[in-house]
């Protein structure tokens, strides 16, 4: 168990659909990633906030979106849903905000749009 | 952007055999060189990094060798055990950016 936890583990859904995934980071943690593991595309950077601010930014669609709360916990919201955004969403988190810190993966959310 | 690739992409290796992977990047920036290694339906998991300023890093059965001008860097898995079975991931790191770009992964089976 890495400390880190996201809800929900499964969620299925419909096209054009919109939905929002939560993640808690480990206790003393401030920043917060997400990833996006699909069949092609493989493990891709999302976004990172940091102490409740957006701190870089990758491969992430304008349709979704992601904000860090006070209590630092994290939400990922994907909007317009297509079939192609089924995939395996992790978040990680880390102590500091910049490199060279391992990074601790929670245990996924397995999104399926049908 | 950096570009990672890793070679093989899937491995088959007796038990007790050794094992390498290889992961080559393109920025020449890149300072921090951790793999991870991810069970079927599981989390990644770090298992062992290394930072710019160092060859090579042991952790017991596990080791790790960089070659930054030549901008690679390999995983050695010796004595390897079922165990062992597992989709593994380089994932290079640059300056101060924390993301990190992974690797196209290698399927690692461990036979008995």
């Amino acid at each position: 168990d890495s400390g880190v936890t996201q809800t929900p583990k499964h969620l299925i859904t419909a096209t054009g659909q919109r939905v929002t995934l939560r993640c808690s980071p480990r206790s003393g943690d401030l920043s917060v990633y997400w990833y996006q593991q699909s069949l092609d595309q493989g493990l891709q950077f999302l976004i990172q906030y940091y102490n409740g601010e957006e701190r870089a930014k990758g491969n992430i669609l304008e349709r979704f979106s992601a904000q860090q709360f006070p209590d630092l916990h994290s939400e990922l919201n994907l909007s317009s849903l297509e079939l192609g955004d089924s995939a395996l969403y992790f978040c990680a988190s880390s102590v500091g905000s910049s490199g060279r810190a391992e990074q601790f993966f929670g245990p996924g959310t397995r999104l399926t749009v049908l | 952007g950096e570009n990672v690739e890793q070679h093989p992409s899937t491995l088959s290796v007796q038990e007790g055999d050794s094992a390498v992977i290889k992961c080559t990047y393109s920025d020449s920036a890149s300072n921090y060189f951790p793999w991870y290694k991810q069970e079927l339906g599981k989390r990644p998991q770090l298992i062992i990094d290394i930072r710019s300023n160092v060859g090579e890093k042991k952790d017991q059965r596990i080791a790790v060798t960089l070659n930054k001008t030549a901008k690679h860097f390999s995983l050695h898995i010796t004595e390897t055990q079922p165990e062992d079975s597992a989709v593994y991931f380089c994932a290079p790191q640059t300056g101060t950016a924390s993301k990190l770009t992974f690797g196209t992964g290698t399927r690692l089976q461990v036979t008995l």
